[in-house]
């Protein structure tokens, strides 16, 4: 069975303050990917980012960027100079190749304080 | 071009009173799924198809039927409602191959509350 954990509930940081959010995850199947995905206070889930199993670059988008390492099974997301506009709860989710069932783990809600 | 359309958006129910979520997407998805989202436990899948004619169970199914007799729509029934349903809906779609494969676009969400 597959497993997501976000271990941190909610993290609260000032504006311009980098925020990691750790996600770490479980699969017996050796090709799958890896998601985030933002939920803001309107409700709406909005996709961010996929990941192969097979590409371990990390990869950076504006503020955004995020780190997988295969060996200790984990897909950590970094905001840059936060912002109270990312404010929102956040994401982590694995799939197998094929198909569209995706694990969630339990979500990071972040707080971005001004 | 509207993507995952669920409605209703609230919907209030007693208990033992039964009610379909519609979800329409327009885009040619083949997948289409059905999660619920309850405080602390992220989404959980209740039903899914990988096309028109075909469905199969999620992780939390009981309570809820669903059918897919087009590509486009993906009804979720619960059957005879209980408290223990409430929580907010997600309706999703995504491709099957590649470069969008297991993307998945969401609606919007129906909260829906049994009394």
């Amino acid at each position: 069975a597959q497993k997501v954990t976000q271990a941190q509930t909610e993290i609260s940081v000032v504006e311009k303050e980098d925020v990691t959010l750790d996600c770490v995850y479980e699969t017996r199947d050796t090709t799958y990917y890896l998601f985030w995905y933002k939920q803001p206070p309107s409700g709406e889930l909005v996709f961010l980012i996929r990941r192969n199993s097979f590409d371990e670059q990390n990869e950076i988008s504006g503020r955004y960027s995020w780190n997988f390492q295969k060996s200790t099974s984990s897909f950590n997301f970094t905001i840059t100079a936060s912002q109270v506009v990312d404010s929102a709860v956040y994401f982590c989710a694995l799939s197998k190749a094929a198909g569209n069932k995706l694990t969630f783990g339990g979500g990071t809600r972040v707080l971005v304080k001004p | 071009n509207a993507g995952v359309t669920q409605t209703p958006k609230f919907q209030v129910l007693k208990t033992g009173q039964s009610m379909t979520l519609q979800c329409a997407q327009d885009m040619n998805h083949e997948y289409m799924s059905w999660y619920r989202q309850d405080p602390g436990m992220g989404l959980r899948l209740i039903h899914y198809s990988v096309g028109a004619g075909i469905t199969d169970q999620g992780e939390v199914p009981n309570g809820y039927n669903v059918s897919r007799s087009t590509t486009e729509d993906f009804p979720l029934r619960l059957l005879s409602a209980a408290p223990s349903q409430t929580s907010v809906y997600f309706c999703a779609s995504s491709y099957s191959g590649s470069p969008g494969a297991n993307v998945l676009t969401f609606g919007a969400g129906s909260r829906l509350t049994v009394l």
